[in-house]
């Protein structure tokens, strides 16, 4: 059975640095794209980025390009999502994703991330 | 760069009456070189990620009930689920996919029963 395990809630200050993580297993992890899904509260879907962890080719939304790093360890199977420096504006529930065209046909629970000071 | 709109943003539907769902691109989202369309449908209850409907417009995915349909072609595009059950209460979205890779959604469409 495919699975996209991702980590936990996260509650950080404006300025503080964020890794969160996606764990794929039930499938051939380096087979497959892998990317990240924003869903801001009482909001729509928007596609972050996205990583084949083969080769770590990567490509990105270009609204988010910048602002987010992706990254993979094929090693242990797991996609990652990172921040330098957070903003309240970052606060949302981030949805793991496995890429099957056209669209994501596997998502993770999701992980919320609050940012407040 | 691709924008999706989906109408209504919401609609009450009875128990047992059928739902529909419309979906726009502002560009065809059909691939000549597949002669499929790249376009996706969700549905997301409260509390839960995204779950798959619908790929290539008119594809079910494995498990879904019959009852969810996609249609249409090019620009526009419609979700119809023909006997609505309580189970079917969400907020729907549609995507797209280009090749770039870039996906885009739809801004949802809530379906309440009446």
């Amino acid at each position: 059975e495919v699975q996209l395990a991702q980590s936990g809630a996260e509650v950080k200050k404006p300025g503080e640095s964020l890794k969160i993580s996606c764990q794929g297993s039930g499938y051939s992890f380096t087979d497959y794209w892998v990317g990240w899904v924003r869903q801001m509260p009482g909001r729509g879907l928007e596609w972050m980025a996205l990583i084949l962890p083969r080769d770590s080719n990567t490509k990105y939304n270009p609204s988010f390009q910048g602002q987010v790093t992706i990254s993979a360890d094929r090693s242990i199977s797991t996609a990652y999502l990172q921040w330098s420096s957070l903003k309240a504006s970052d606060t949302a529930m981030y949805y793991c994703v496995r890429h099957l065209a056209p669209g994501f046909d596997y998502w993770g629970q999701g992980t919320l991330v609050t940012v407040s000071s | 760069d691709i924008v999706m709109t989906q109408s209504p943003d919401s609609l009450a539907v009875s128990l047992g009456e059928r739902a529909t769902i419309n979906c726009k691109s502002s560009q065809s989202v059909l691939d000549t070189s597949t002669n499929k369309n790249n376009l996706a449908w969700y549905q997301q209850k409260p509390g839960q990620p995204p779950k798959p409907l619908i790929f290539w417009a008119s594809t079910r995915e494995s498990g879904v009930p019959e009852r969810f349909s996609g249609s249409g072609s090019g620009t526009d595009f419609t979700l119809t689920i023909s006997s609505l059950q309580a189970e079917d209460v969400a907020v729907y979205y549609c995507q797209q996919y280009d090749t770039t890779p870039s996906f885009t959604f739809g801004p949802g469409t809530k379906v309440d029963l009446k």
